[in-house]
């Protein structure tokens, strides 16, 4: 079993241009998640869904989509890129939302976004 | 505003234990969590503490006391490979997990 599946796991991009991060999952979790995380800063949440079709935003959404037309996938999606984006990018999910299920994630691998 | 505390670094020998402090103010608590990362990794899950007391799993053991707003996380027997940040997390009224900084472990040999 996959579990989680991001891509890119890497990527340079330039600012002001637009890029998706892609996030999949086997597990049919109903909660997924877009965390960043920063030197000194851990885990900070961007966007959550709860379940297919609803999304949420999380503590740092500014600057960030997402959307979840289904249960598998969870893309995220800069608009217009800035260096302030710089950053480790981690999906995760977990099976429930609003239950002690909610704090045991299953993350991805990250995908690591450099923004020059 | 919600907090967790734990310390940014600590060093420990192989073989011996370590304890690693978690504070937290949060509004409202349902279960604080211990992840484990390795550099470079995703975090991984190790432990979930809703009642006081301590729960243990193997070599590695954590504790809650809710009126105090403390948790630790023990590690016995140490070894290299436990060399890693461990996270801290609450999960608030809301069930919104608010996550430490994390504390990074070094292991000398």
């Amino acid at each position: 079993t996959a579990g989680i599946t991001q891509a890119p796991t890497s990527q340079i991009l330039a600012a002001g241009r637009s890029m998706t991060l892609r996030c999949t999952q086997d597990m049919r979790h109903n909660a997924m998640y877009w965390y960043r995380q920063d030197l000194g800063l851990g885990l900070r949440l961007i966007h959550y869904s709860n379940t297919a079709g609803t999304t949420g935003k999380g503590e740092v959404p500014d600057g960030y989509s997402v959307s979840r037309a289904n249960t598998d996938d969870f893309p995220l999606t800069l608009a217009s890129a800035v260096p302030s984006q710089t950053s480790v990018y981690f999906c995760a999910s977990s099976r429930t939302s609003g239950g002690p299920n909610t704090g045991e994630l299953f993350f991805g691998e990250g995908s690591r976004l450099t923004v020059l | 505003g919600q907090n967790i505390d734990q310390p940014t670094e600590m060093t420990a020998t192989e073989g011996a234990i370590v304890q690693i402090n978690c504070t937290y103010q949060t509004s409202g608590f349902n279960g604080l969590f211990w992840y484990q990362q390795h550099a470079g990794e995703a975090p991984t899950f190790l432990s979930y503490n809703v009642l006081d007391g301590l729960e243990e799993k193997g070599r590695f053991s954590s504790f809650l006391s809710r009126s105090k707003g403390y948790s630790y996380l023990l590690l016995k027997e140490l070894q290299m490979k436990d060399s890693a940040s461990y996270l801290c997390a609450v999960l608030d009224s809301n069930y919104q997990l608010i996550w430490g900084a994390g504390t990074k472990l070094i292991i000398k040999p």
